[in-house]
């Protein structure tokens, strides 16, 4: 059974750091790429960033360009998000999942809060 | 970029009646190379992750109930409840991945009994 486990979330002030991690089973970690999906309180879905199943290709929304870097251990069965430069509008659950053959994602974690306020 | 945009934003819709979620793309997410549609759909239930329902446009995810149902091509896609069940009150997301590995969802469609 595939699992996702996000965990880092919590309140950070304007331009503090934060990193997210999210440890997965159940599949062939290193197999396949992952990505972080998150969503603002009361918002819609917004794609943050993804990198292939080796860590060399990862991408990023023009919204967290700069400051955020996605990383993996293949070792570890971890998915990192490294959160830099933190804003109000970063608030919102973080969701990491598993695209499928075609980067639609048939699993997702539940999710871990980031909060960003003074 | 390829922006999504659904309608309506809201819908309330009686016990055991047909719903109907409409999801346009700015521009085509159809693949010419492959005649598929990148467009899948998401429902998503307070408190809770988004579920997979349907992807490649039509094809519904595994445990999936049969009244579930999408359809279109191109640019304009329709997420349809045949008979609506009180466990389907959500939020239901369109997404393509056309841009894949990059995406992009539509705003959602809040989806209530009436």
């Amino acid at each position: 059974e595939v699992q996702l486990l996000e965990s880092g979330g919590g309140l950070v002030q304007p331009g503090g750091s934060l990193r997210l991690s999210c440890v997965a089973s159940g599949f062939t970690f290193s197999s396949y790429a992952m990505t972080w999906v998150r969503q603002a309180p009361g918002k819609g879905l917004e794609w943050v960033s993804g990198i292939g199943g080796s860590g060399t290709s990862t991408y990023y929304a023009d919204s967290v360009k700069g400051r955020f870097t996605i990383s993996r251990d293949n070792s570890k069965n971890t998915l990192y998000l490294q959160m830099n430069s933190l804003r109000a509008e970063d608030t919102a659950v973080y969701y990491c999942a598993k695209p499928d053959s075609g980067s639609f994602y048939g699993y997702w974690g539940q999710g871990t809060l980031v909060t960003v306020s003074s | 970029d390829i922006v999504m945009t659904q309608s309506p934003d809201s819908l309330a819709v009686s016990l055991g009646e047909r719903a109907t979620i409409n999801c346009k793309s700015s521009q085509s997410v159809l693949y010419s190379s492959n005649n598929k549609n990148y467009l899948a759909w998401y429902q998503q239930k307070p408190g809770q992750p988004p579920k997979l329902l349907i992807y490649w446009a039509s094809t519904r995810e595994s445990g999936v109930p049969d009244r579930f149902s999408g359809s279109g091509s191109g640019t304009d896609f329709t997420l349809t409840i045949s008979s609506l069940q009180a466990e389907d009150v959500a939020v239901y997301y369109c997404q393509q991945y056309y841009t894949t590995p990059m995406c992009s969802f539509g705003q959602g469609t809040k989806l209530e009994i009436k």
